[in-house]
């Protein structure tokens, strides 16, 4: 079975701390993601990356950035967190292949205070 | 731009009886893809079925079907004999291919909350 682990379920940060959410995936996808789940605004993408050191941003990557030096672990960092960016954070990855169905982990939902 | 779109925000359905869940997507693509998920109040999201847009037939896993009206741009999820355990968040979604065709990005609606009445 694919497994995508998400380090953190669960996390309280305060305003302006640095965070880092870590993302594994165990079968080799050259694709991995950061999306943000909000109520009503459904799953919006932050960044993803299609190889290892390459990354693209997404929909909405202000105020995020990521990491990717080893192929199966894609790191999504919070440089000054702010209220705004409390949220549930799913990771997926994927193979670039023809239907590219995304495999998810768990979440991590973070609350800034 | 592409584009996601789901308009129930919830529904409810009884026990056993069939449901539609409304999804319709905007793109100039010829290529694509689209997806239903299902996230539970556990918080995983799990893949229930997809339609590639070449597709000439409709997709079925199990209970679940995939209405696909490529003309009217829709792509509406119909779960057959729903159970309890179908109360989730239900989620439609579209591939976005990049150049190269190397990122197969999916772009997601706001969702549908389902509850299955007994």
């Amino acid at each position: 079975d694919v497994k995508v682990t998400q380090s953190s379920r669960y996390l309280v940060k305060r305003t302006g701390e640095k965070v880092f959410l870590e993302c594994v995936q165990d079968m080799d996808h050259e694709n991995m993601f950061w999306y943000r789940q909000d109520p009503g605004l459904g799953l919006r993408l932050i960044y993803f990356s299609y190889d290892v050191k390459m990354k693209e941003k997404g929909d909405i990557p202000e105020g995020y950035s990521v990491s990717r030096e080893k192929k199966e672990r894609f790191s999504l960092i919070l440089e000054s967190a702010s209220t705004n960016q409390t949220s549930m954070y799913l990771c997926a990855s994927s193979f670039s292949s023809a239907t590219g169905e995304l495999f998810f982990g768990e979440g991590s939902r973070l609350t800034v205070l | 731009a592409q584009k996601i779109t789901q308009t129930q925000p919830g529904m409810f359905v009884q026990e056993k009886e069939a449901v539609t869940l409304d999804c319709t997507y905007d793109t100039s693509d010829q290529s694509y893809g689209l997806f239903w998920y299902k996230q539970p109040s556990s918080g995983e999201m799990i893949f229930l079925i997809y339609q590639g847009s070449y597709d000439e037939q409709n997709a079925t896993e199990g209970r679940y079907s995939l209405n696909f009206q490529k003309a009217r741009k829709s792509a509406n999820l119909v779960i057959s004999a729903s159970q309890l355990g179908d109360s989730a968040m239900y989620f439609c979604a579209m591939r976005q291919v990049g150049y190269g065709g190397a990122t197969n990005k999916l772009i997601f609606g706001t969702g549908t909350l389902l509850a299955v009445q007994p």
